[in-house]
């Protein structure tokens, strides 16, 4: 069965330190999306890519936080340099096209710990 | 006032219940509605996904959507101890731009044996 792959599942980082997580939607999948889900809450769009164009990343905190999708397959999500508030699990979804009327997948997440 | 609003609970019901979980939201332009169920420490599983008003069923799993009353339902029918979980309420508006989905906060349900 065709999933989203995410990697790794537990990082764990210091302070100022950088981190990035990596994601690989189902395969034909043109739309992408990177959630962050803080413990106890609904997931938080940060960023949506339809193939490697940025669509919306009106909610990306762009001083520290940058995503690329370079091939329009494939992304990775990096925070430079990572704060304690950043703690929390990093979920990407995709979907087979924008245009709303499709189901969105999501992995299995990474989950975050920043110390 | 959040765009989305569900009841974090927990929810606790003894097993064989049925389980009703709702969502209210205020953005008129969200057309796409979905559940997703969430283990602890893992993604959020799609459960049901319905476009405008009406019902949606799906074996034990019945989505209700009020466009009019911007109210949503999911309703659980014998309620297993395995259905024990965070449900999210998730929406989106129609695409052809930024047509991320909006969730609720979830609400923890505890099915007891």
């Amino acid at each position: 069965e065709a999933e989203v792959a995410q990697s790794p599942r537990y990082k764990i980082t210091e302070k100022s330190q950088a981190v990035a997580f990596w994601c690989d939607p189902i395969s034909g999948h043109a739309t992408l999306y990177w959630y962050r889900q803080i413990l106890g809450q609904g997931p938080e769009l940060l960023v949506q890519f339809q193939d490697e164009s940025v669509v919306d990343d009106s909610q990306l905190p762009k001083d520290r936080f940058s995503a690329e999708r370079l091939k329009g397959v494939d992304s990775t999500l990096k925070i430079q340099p990572a704060e304690l508030g950043d703690s929390a699990m990093y979920l990407c979804a995709s979907r087979s096209r924008t245009g709303g009327n499709t189901e969105a997948f999501f992995g299995q997440g990474t989950r975050l710990t920043v110390v | 006032q959040k765009e989305v609003e569900q009841d974090p609970g927990p929810l606790s019901v003894p097993e064989g219940a049925i389980v009703s979980l709702n969502c209210t939201y205020s953005n008129s332009a969200f057309q796409y509605f979905m559940w997703y169920r969430q283990y602890s420490r893992k993604g959020p599983e799609l459960l049901m996904y319905t476009y405008s008003s009406g019902n949606k069923e799906d074996g034990r799993f019945t989505a209700q959507v009020d466009k009019s009353s911007k109210y949503i339902s999911l309703f659980i029918r014998d309620s297993q101890p395995s259905d024990s979980a965070t449900y999210l309420c998730a929406m989106s508006p129609p695409g052809g731009g930024a047509d991320g989905l909006t969730f609720g906060k979830g609400t923890h349900l505890i099915i007891q044996p």
